[in-house]
């Protein structure tokens, strides 16, 4: 099957640091990446959607400056977290998009583990 | 818009006994139908998904759905569960443009013996 991986699995910086995660689509291109985010014991929230080549969509109230997202290739999406808060920790999941079947399957990666002192 | 909703937070069940865990959707187009698993800090793991066809589905680890139209519902059963099931379970829906997925909150599933 269809593998992401995602890369820290887990990270710690200090507060104004800036932090990147990479997501990679292992043995398959995928067009459209997805970022979501989660909060200790609540659900996945969908906060930009990233297209190859493109620039990505950001959900409304997501800030697209503090939360910067390249899709350079079919294969690798990153997310860079700015200027870095203790409101910025949280679990940081991506996905990506795949066809099968006619319908674009995602795909999600293990998820990266924020942590801002 | 699409939404969707986890009828119930927690579910506690001992081992061996049957479980039902209950979603409700909405949308205004035809949608696809999901239930994952999390286990602690971990990813998602897809259980089974809905995309056309039979409304029973079958997935992994025993667990299955069916899908009904007319109550708009995607409820998961497991006819016996282990210890092993202890996890977080979210259903999601997505519409035929493969557009991210609508999750739920979420419901926890405790099994004890």
């Amino acid at each position: 099957g269809a593998v992401v991986s995602q890369h820290p699995s887990r990270v710690i910086c200090k507060s104004g640091t800036s932090v990147k995660i990479e997501c990679r689509s292992l043995d398959f291109q995928a067009t459209t990446m997805f970022w979501y985010r989660q909060f200790p014991k609540q659900s996945l929230m969908l906060m930009a959607t990233s297209n190859e080549g493109s620039k990505a969509t950001y959900e409304q109230g997501v800030e697209k400056d503090k939360f910067l997202i390249n899709h350079a290739s079919l294969t690798l999406s990153t997310l860079t977290v700015t200027s870095a808060h203790p409101e910025d920790s949280s679990f940081y999941i991506c996905s990506a998009s795949s066809t099968s079947g006619g319908y674009n399957e995602q795909f999600f990666g293990p998820g990266t583990r924020l942590t801002v002192l | 818009a699409q939404s969707v909703t986890q009828l119930d937070s927690q579910v506690p069940v001992f081992e061996e006994a049957p479980v039902e865990l209950r979603c409700n959707y909405s949308s205004s187009v035809s949608v696809y139908l999901f239930w994952y698993v999390q286990y602690p800090n971990q990813g998602l793991q897809l259980l089974l998904k809905y995309l056309s066809g039979s409304t029973l589905v079958k997935g992994i680890n025993g667990f299955e759905a069916e899908f009904n139209k007319s109550q708009t519902s995607f409820h998961l059963r497991k006819p016996s569960v282990h210890i092993s099931d202890t996890a977080e379970y979210f259903c999601a829906v997505s519409n035929q443009a493969g557009t991210a997925l609508i999750f739920g909150k979420g419901t926890t599933l405790s099994v004890s013996s």
